[in-house]
């Protein structure tokens, strides 16, 4: 199993700011997934981040909103940058092992 | 294109009844289906995936290739169940990335 700890676990911003989630593992993983879970919706993959190269983006997302880092194995971070009121969401790091996913407690965040 | 639906975003039964979660799935290979539990305050969490062909607390969930169906299903439903419950798909080649349907409330009433 993987235990995933992600902070800050909720956060206010001003819109035109930018918010860097972190995300570590207490264990190493290839691949990180970052989600979005907007108000009264499912879960979205936002991409997938691996240790060594860029992330993969699905569509409708895009490295210059969402920056992520990985620069080991146990640890990422994503950035939402230049917030507007439609980023308030919840955003959920994952991880796979052995075919099951591993959530963090995820980072509820208000843009006002 | 891989897509999961769960047409019902809320269900209430007594507890005792029995409950079913609809999920529907559209994929061209063979998937894997897991659903995921959420309880209040709790983070996503596996509940069984379709491979396994087990019961988790009390609940079973039947691949359905023809009807494209894994619905979970609890022949007695108890208060503890009321949680947000996820149906998710992985393709082949999605190397680890889960497809989520949009979610169902199940609340149990006493």
């Amino acid at each position: 199993s993987a235990v995933i700890s992600q902070k800050p676990s909720r956060d206010i911003c001003q819109r035109g700011t930018s918010l860097t989630i972190q995300c570590q593992v207490d264990s190493q993983v290839t691949m990180m997934f970052w989600y979005r879970q907007q108000p009264g919706q499912s879960l979205t993959l936002i991409a997938t981040a691996n240790q060594g190269s860029e992330a993969t983006y699905e569509s409708g997302f895009v490295i210059d909103k969402f920056p992520i880092s990985r620069p080991n194995l146990t640890f990422s971070t994503l950035t939402v940058s230049n917030m507007s009121p439609e980023d308030s969401s919840i955003y959920l790091c994952s991880v796979s092992m052995n075919t099951e996913a591993f959530f963090g407690q995820g980072t509820r965040l208000t843009v006002v | 294109a891989q897509r999961v639906t769960q047409p019902e975003k809320l269900l209430s039964v007594f507890k005792g009844a029995p409950v079913e979660l609809k999920c529907n799935y559209s994929y061209s290979g063979s998937p894997e289906l897991f659903w995921y539990v959420q309880y209040s305050r709790q983070r996503l969490q596996l509940l069984l995936r379709h491979i396994s062909r087990e019961s988790i607390k009390g609940f079973t969930a039947d691949l359905n290739k023809g009807e494209t169906s894994f619905h979970l299903k609890k022949p007695f439903a108890q208060e503890e169940d009321s949680a947000m419950y996820y149906c998710a798909l992985r393709g082949g080649t999605s190397y680890g990335k889960l497809t989520f349907g949009q979610g169902t409330i199940l609340t149990v009433h006493p």
